[in-house]
């Protein structure tokens, strides 16, 4: 089985600081890793996903994850976040093997402030 | 219709009632999820589909049942419903199943059961 931890449960960061939201998985088999984002009262959307290949992943809004198979971690980094970055980001799994579904993590809330 | 649409938006319900989320997809995805999210718990699965007439037990089914009678809806029952299942309810779908596939979620809906 996967299991998908996401240690902050909250991040308050001031307008163009940096952010790191940290993810670390378990699995006992290879894994695609995926960072989704969840505005206020939205469904999640997909951010970026490591499927195979470069290990540095990103997205279109600046922000980016890398994968890390030693430290089973897949951290999600933007450099200079902006106000409406302001959201839930969730961390989820999958066995990149058969019909396997997604494990989710229990999301970090990143909070933009001026 | 574009993309997945959910109804009700939200619902108040009392204990021991029969209650049916909807969600309908126009992209003719194959594969069809049911997830609940609970403050510190992030999003479970309840149950999925991975094509039209048939139906898998996710994470957390005990209590809901579902269907798949064609490839656009997808409904979610609550047979008797319970306090416990208070909580928002996202109906998701993906081109295929297999976790490499990007889940693309409809706006929820937010269940109170009294």
């Amino acid at each position: 089985a996967q299991s998908v931890t996401q240690l902050d449960s909250q991040v308050p960061v001031f307008e163009e600081a940096p952010v790191e939201l940290r993810c670390n998985y378990s699995s006992s088999v290879s894994v695609y890793l995926f960072w989704y984002v969840q505005y206020p009262n939205q469904g999640l959307q997909l951010l970026l996903k490591y499927l195979s290949g470069s290990t540095l992943v990103e997205s279109i809004n600046g922000f980016e994850a890398e994968f890390n198979k030693s430290q089973t971690s897949f951290h999600l980094r933007k450099p200079s976040v902006h106000i409406s970055d302001t959201a839930e980001y969730f961390c989820a799994v999958s066995p990149n093997t058969g019909f396997q579904k997604l494990v989710f993590g229990t999301g970090t809330r990143l909070l933009v402030s001026p | 219709i574009a993309g997945i649409t959910q109804a009700p938006t939200s619902q108040i319900l009392a204990a021991g009632r029969r209650m049916t989320l909807r969600c309908t997809q126009d992209m003719r995805h194959n594969a069809m999820y049911w997830y609940r999210q609970d403050l510190g718990l992030g999003l479970r699965l309840i149950h999925y589909s991975n094509t039209a007439g048939t139906t898998g037990k996710g994470e957390v089914p005990d209590g809901y049942s579902v269907s798949r009678a064609n490839t656009d809806d997808f409904p979610l029952t609550l047979a008797s419903a319970v306090p416990s299942q208070t909580s928002v309810y996202f109906c998701a779908s993906s081109l295929e199943a297999g976790g490499h596939n990007e889940q693309f979620f409809g706006p929820g809906t937010r269940l109170t059961v009294l």
